[in-house]
């Protein structure tokens, strides 16, 4: 099955510090990977959507000089948490998508997650 | 607007009780998908079912059933026999027909079961 991964799985940083979160489709191409916020007891915020050799596009509220995310190749998006506050404090989820027609086009495989924890 | 409700924010039973979590969705796509997912403490997200718009056959896996109602765009989800592995925060969401856009969640369900 298609397999996302995450690293780190869990980071912790001081204040003012960057943070760089790797997801990597590792069975299929993803042409399209999402990046989520999940703060406790809450549901996942979907922060951008990134496609493969284009801009990311943020969700209203984003800041995406805070939020840097590349997606350089098919198979890699990083998440740059820039000079970090605690407030930055958060579950972060990727997903991705495989090429339309490709039989990982019509389902989400999620990351197992990344907890930043900024002091 | 494209939405996802769930209705039941924390639900507690006691083992081999059966529990369903209610699940319903707002669209206007003839075609999307619905999923549930499973987030234990751990915090990965175990994906569970997907269903598409044209399939409203009912699905049975092993204590898990789905029911999808397309007249009431509902999509319950329900666990016979619970046991306390199950406790879990549960996730129903949404696909529109769109190809590059992300999924649509609902607020998630807390299931606490007990011994």
């Amino acid at each position: 099955g298609a397999v996302v991964s995450q690293h780190p799985s869990r980071v912790i940083c001081k204040s003012g510090t960057s943070v760089k979160i790797e997801c990597r489709s590792l069975d299929f191409q993803a042409t399209t990977m999402f990046w989520y916020r999940q703060f406790p007891k809450q549901s996942l915020m979907l922060m951008a959507t990134s496609n493969e050799g284009s801009k990311a596009t943020y969700e209203q509220g984003v800041e995406k000089d805070k939020f840097l995310i590349n997606h350089a190749s098919l198979t890699l998006s990083t998440l740059t948490v820039t000079s970090a506050h605690p407030e930055d404090s958060s579950f972060y989820i990727c997903s991705a998508n495989g090429y339309p027609g490709a039989s990982t086009a019509d389902t989400q495989y999620f990351g197992p997650g990344t907890r930043l924890t900024v002091l | 607007a494209q939405k996802v409700t769930q209705a039941q924010t924390e639900i507690s039973v006691v083992e081999k009780e059966d529990v369903t979590l209610d699940c319903v969705y707002e669209t206007r796509d003839t075609t999307y998908y619905l999923f549930w997912y499973k987030q234990p403490p751990s915090g990965e997200l175990v994906f569970l079912i997907r269903r598409n718009s044209f399939d409203e056959q009912n699905e049975i896996s092993g204590r898990y059933s789905w029911n999808f109602q397309k007249s009431t765009s509902s999509f319950n989800f329900t666990i016979t026999a619970s046991q306390v592995v199950d406790s879990a925060v549960y996730f129903c969401a949404l696909h529109p027909d769109q190809a590059g856009t992300a999924l649509i969640f609902g607020k998630g369900t807390t299931l606490s079961v007990s011994s």
